[in-house]
């Protein structure tokens, strides 16, 4: 059974929009979370994370929300560019192991 | 700079035979990560290692192997490659301090495996 879940296969924007991932996950006991960004054919690149003591980490235009107590997170990227198309995938890493979402496919229109 | 490095990024290849995913990173780190990922589905472990004669299994590591002789280099074997290991294949490497948290993977570029 999936641990981590993104419900949104994928999400199309408008160029200069916010836009907002989401990410469910199953055990409370999961205290950092990843998203990583994936291009076709590359490897997935880290893009920010949080650690469960805080509620919100911010660097640039991409910013991360935990609520900790609906077990969910999100990225907003604001504001998105055509660029920020690509795959999106979330991530926790409880100790010594990592559970990733199946990704969300964001398409950011010019 | 410091990165990891996978070759080769495309291959195609004949049901049956054998093949090596290499990979390479320059980092330092000790542990390192193959996974395998589909369109639209997650990043499938298959096998791990915490450093130098360290090896792990994860969740699909039935039909492959790994060996960890040097810090730097973690190669993937197929022994006889089918249909189904149509794939990509990704190399991750971590800054892992022990029981620590807050471990972050970095990627090599992939390899995308197309087995006919």
């Amino acid at each position: 059974d999936q641990q981590v879940k993104q419900n949104s296969p994928s999400l199309s924007v408008q160029e200069g929009r916010i836009s907002i991932l989401n990410c469910d996950y199953t055990n409370s006991m999961f205290d950092y979370f990843l998203w990583y960004k994936k291009y076709p054919a590359e490897g997935p690149t880290f893009l920010i994370s949080i650690s469960s003591i805080k509620d919100k980490n911010e660097d640039g235009r991409f910013t991360v929300f935990l609520n900790k107590s609906a077990k969910h997170l999100s990225l907003h990227i604001v504001p998105s560019q055509p660029g920020d198309s690509a795959v999106y995938f979330c991530a926790a890493n409880p100790r010594n192991q990592f559970y990733f979402g199946t990704g969300t496919s964001l398409t950011v229109i010019p | 700079e410091a990165d990891i490095y996978q070759t080769p990024r495309y291959l195609v290849i004949g049901t049956g035979k054998k093949i090596t995913l290499e990979c390479s990173q320059t980092m330092g780190h000790d542990k390192m990560y193959w996974y395998q990922q589909d369109p639209g589905m997650e990043l499938h472990l298959i096998h791990y290692s915490y450093g130098v004669n360290s090896t792990e299994k994860g969740d699909l590591s039935s039909e492959s192997t790994v060996s960890r002789i040097r810090t730097e280099h973690f190669p993937l074997t197929l022994e006889s490659a089918r249909p189904s290991h149509t794939s990509q294949y990704l190399c991750a490497s971590s800054e892992w301090k022990g029981f620590s948290t807050n471990e972050k993977l970095f990627f090599g570029s992939g390899t995308q495996l197309s087995v006919l």
